[in-house]
């Protein structure tokens, strides 16, 4: 079974900070994804990326930054953490190939106080 | 834009069934649906295709009109762990491994 962990399942920060997520999955997918969920929201998404060191921009990248030096990791970095990043994160992981599902972690749900 | 999910919620008892609905202003490759228990991840139900290839839980049924660019996932002879948000992702033409974008989720709550 693909596992995709996520480094915290809860995580309390404060305004300002800089925030790191880590995500990490072992099925050597070339595909990872962050999303963020929010209450009647649905799950949107913030980065992904392809490949070592690539990265492209979701539909809400602003104040969010990514990094992946290695092929199992992807880290989700709030450069300097605000009250309306509050929010459920979630990290996938997917084969290349379009028709092929994603596997979801459990999420960290993070507070920025 | 994120495809529109109805019902928003519906409940049902255990037995009866239900459809879903996903429905997109943009052309699709593919769609993809996932449910989600409190507090879990979302779980992988199925993939439908442009040109009609499916991928998914064999207990599952979905129909993708491409034209329409509509997708309906069908519930039947619902059992209590079918409980949960149903979730429909959108991935665009191109079919490229893009990430989803995804609705705002049905909420379905199965009854005894």
């Amino acid at each position: 079974d693909v596992k995709v962990t996520q480094s915290s399942r809860y995580l309390v920060k404060r305004t300002g900070e800089k925030v790191f997520l880590e995500c990490v999955q072992d099925m050597d997918h070339e595909n990872m994804f962050w999303y963020r969920q929010d209450p009647g929201l649905g799950l949107r998404l913030i980065y992904f990326s392809y490949d070592v060191k690539m990265k492209e921009k979701g539909d809400i990248p602003e104040g969010y930054s990514v990094s992946r030096e290695k092929k199992e990791r992807f880290s989700l970095i709030l450069e300097s953490a605000s009250t309306n990043q509050t929010s459920m994160y979630l990290c996938a992981s997917s084969l290349l190939q379009s028709n092929q599902p994603q596997h979801f972690g459990d999420g960290t749900r993070l507070s920025i106080l | 834009q994120q495809p529109v999910q109805s019902p928003q919620a519906v409940i049902l008892r255990e037995g009866e069934d239900a459809v879903i609905n996903c429905s997109s202003s943009k052309a699709l490759y593919s769609v993809h649906w996932y449910r989600q228990k409190h507090g879990e991840a979302p779980v992988f139900l199925m993939i439908l295709l442009k040109g009609g290839e499916q991928k998914g839980h064999e207990k599952i049924s979905a129909s993708f009109n491409e034209k329409k660019q509509q997708s309906s996932l069908y519930l039947t002879a619902s059992q209590l762990s079918y409980s949960g948000t149903y979730f429909c992702g959108t991935d665009p033409p191109g079919g490229g491994a893009d990430g989803l974008t995804f609705g705002k989720g049905t909420h379905l709550i199965i009854q005894p």
